[in-house]
C-alpha cells in the first residue's frame, strides 16, 4: 500500500541531545511537509520541500533542520537549540502544486 | 497572529443528529480550504475540501459551505455517527503559498449514542 511512515511511534531524549524523525513516502510526491502540533493548537509549519535538494522554512523553523537527498525521505533533526522540543511532530507529502496533503501517523517526541 | 480560527475547542452532538463545525479565517488571500478528521495518536485524515470559485461542496454525509465575505467555513455532517468522534481540523491555503497550509486548532466532536 502507498502512504507515509514516520518512525519511530514514540521518541525519548535527553535534553541537550540532537534527535533525527523520520519521515518516508512511496506515493511519488514531490512535495513535503514537517509540522509541529501543540495540546490544543493546530498544526504548525516547520519546514517544507518542493523538489529534492530543496527546502525552505516553515513559520516555527528555529532549532530544527532537514534534509531532502531523495525523493522519498524528508528527515527532521530536533537540535539541542530548540527550547520546548517535546510535541507531536507530522510529516506531509503531497502531488506537486496541489492538494491535498497526505499525512504520517506522527512521531511523539519527549524530552526528559 | 492566528489567521485560522475554531473557537468551539469541543463539540457534542447525538448520534442521527447534524454536527455543524466551524471555522474562521482573516487573510483573504486564502483561496482554497480542507477539513482534516483526525484520531489520537494518528495523522489527520483529508475529508473535504472547497476552492474559493464554490460556496457548497458535498461528499456524502459531509458538506463543506464557504462564506467569503464573511471569511467563514462551515462543516457539516449529518447524519451524524460514533465514528465521526474525532477532532476535525480546518486548513487553508493561498495559491501563491507553495502549499502551505495553515490550520485551525482544532474542534474535537464527541457524538453520543
Amino acid at each position: 500500500d502507498g502512504g507515509i511512515t514516520q518512525s519511530p511511534k514514540y521518541l525519548f531524549r535527553k535534553e541537550g541531545q540532537n534527535v533525527t524523525l523520520s519521515c518516508e513516502q512511496n506515493l511519488n510526491h514531490d512535495a513535503m511537509y514537517w509540522y509541529r502540533q501543540d495540546p490544543g493548537q493546530g498544526l504548525r509549519l516547520i519546514y517544507y520541500s518542493q523538489i529534492v535538494n530543496d527546502f525552505q522554512k516553515g513559520d516555527i523553523a528555529e532549532g530544527y533542520s532537514v534534509s531532502r537527498e531523495k525523493k522519498e525521505s524528508f528527515p527532521l533533526t530536533v537540535t539541542s537549540a530548540q527550547k520546548n522540543p517535546t510535541a507531536f511532530y507530522l510529516c506531509a507529502s503531497s502531488i506537486q502544486g496541489d492538494q491535498p496533503q497526505h499525512f504520517g501517523d506522527g512521531t511523539r517526541l519527549s524530552i526528559l | 497572529d492566528q489567521q485560522v480560527k475554531q473557537n468551539s475547542p469541543s463539540l457534542s452532538v447525538q448520534e442521527g443528529r447534524i454536527s455543524i463545525l466551524n471555522c474562521d479565517y482573516t487573510n483573504s488571500m486564502f483561496d482554497y480550504f480542507l477539513w482534516y478528521k483526525k484520531y489520537p495518536a494518528e495523522g489527520p485524515t483529508f475529508l473535504i475540501s472547497i476552492s474559493s470559485i464554490k460556496d457548497k461542496n458535498e461528499d456524502g454525509r459531509f458538506t463543506v459551505f464557504l462564506n467569503k465575505s464573511a471569511k467563514h467555513l462551515s462543516l457539516h455532517i449529518v447524519p451524524s455517527q460514533p465514528g465521526d468522534s474525532a477532532v476535525y481540523f480546518c486548513a487553508a491555503s493561498a495559491q501563491l503559498g507553495a502549499q502551505k497550509l495553515v490550520f485551525g486548532q482544532g474542534t474535537r466532536l464527541t457524538i453520543n449514542p
